[in-house]
């Protein structure tokens, strides 16, 4: 069976510090790979997308950025956090091949900038 | 493009009461629709979806929605609430041969005893 597993599950990071979370897919191959936010009382925003390795698809213009060096693995990073990169990062994935699309989603990553 | 709107950010029924979130959609092509759970610090779980056929759709713990493509709706109901349903509830549209997921802002759930 497929599993996803995304860590750090929490993070407290100070302003203008780095950011790495990783996420990764067991399972499956060719996953579509996802990156959403998700800030208090909203409702997901979707950051980035991938249907292949090094292929990213960035849908907001903001300070971060995603990377898949691997075909199961997606990373989310910065290089200088700011305090409304705050929120609940989750990692999905759906099957690459041409489906429905639902999407099967991680635990989370909660982020705390100060 | 697609989009969504959820009637309403909370919604409070009794424990055996019906429960009925709304949910309005857009889409330029086809859509495939989803209904999606999350309780508290934990990701989504798809209750469940609609791709074609049936427009009535039966999801785990109960949970149903209809697709009526008049009135560009996808509402989600369960005849009785248990207090075990308060959770926050999403709605989402993906279009056919797409990539991208769109989220409604969600609905959160209370159940009173």
């Amino acid at each position: 069976s497929q599993t996803i597993h995304q860590w750090p599950a929490t993070l407290v990071q100070p302003v203008g510090s780095p950011l790495s979370l990783e996420c990764t897919v067991e399972g499956t191959s060719n996953p579509n790979l996802y990156w959403y936010r998700q800030a208090a009382g909203r409702g997901l925003q979707l950051l980035f997308y991938s249907v292949g390795i090094g292929q990213i698809s960035s849908e907001v213009p903001q300070n971060l950025s995603a990377s898949r060096p691997q075909d199961r693995q997606f990373i989310l990073s910065s290089k200088k956090l700011l305090l409304s990169d705050s929120g609940f990062y989750l990692c999905a994935w759906s099957p690459g091949t041409p489906t429905s699309g639902e999407l099967f989603f991680g635990e989370g990553s909660r982020l705390t900038v100060l | 493009a697609q989009s969504v709107t959820q009637l309403g950010s909370h919604v409070s029924v009794s424990e055996g009461a019906l429960v009925l979130l709304r949910c309005n959609y857009s889409s330029s092509v086809p859509p495939y629709l989803f209904w999606y759970v999350q309780y508290p610090n934990q990701g989504l779980q798809l209750l469940l979806k609609y791709t074609t056929g049936a427009t009535l759709v039966k999801g785990i713990n109960g949970f149903e929605a209809e697709f009526k493509k008049s009135e560009t709706s996808f509402h989600l109901t369960k005849p009785s609430a248990h207090m075990s349903d308060a959770a926050e509830y999403f709605c989402a549209v993906k279009g056919t041969g797409g990539f991208k997921t769109i989220f409604g802002a969600g609905t959160r759930l209370f159940v009173k005893a």
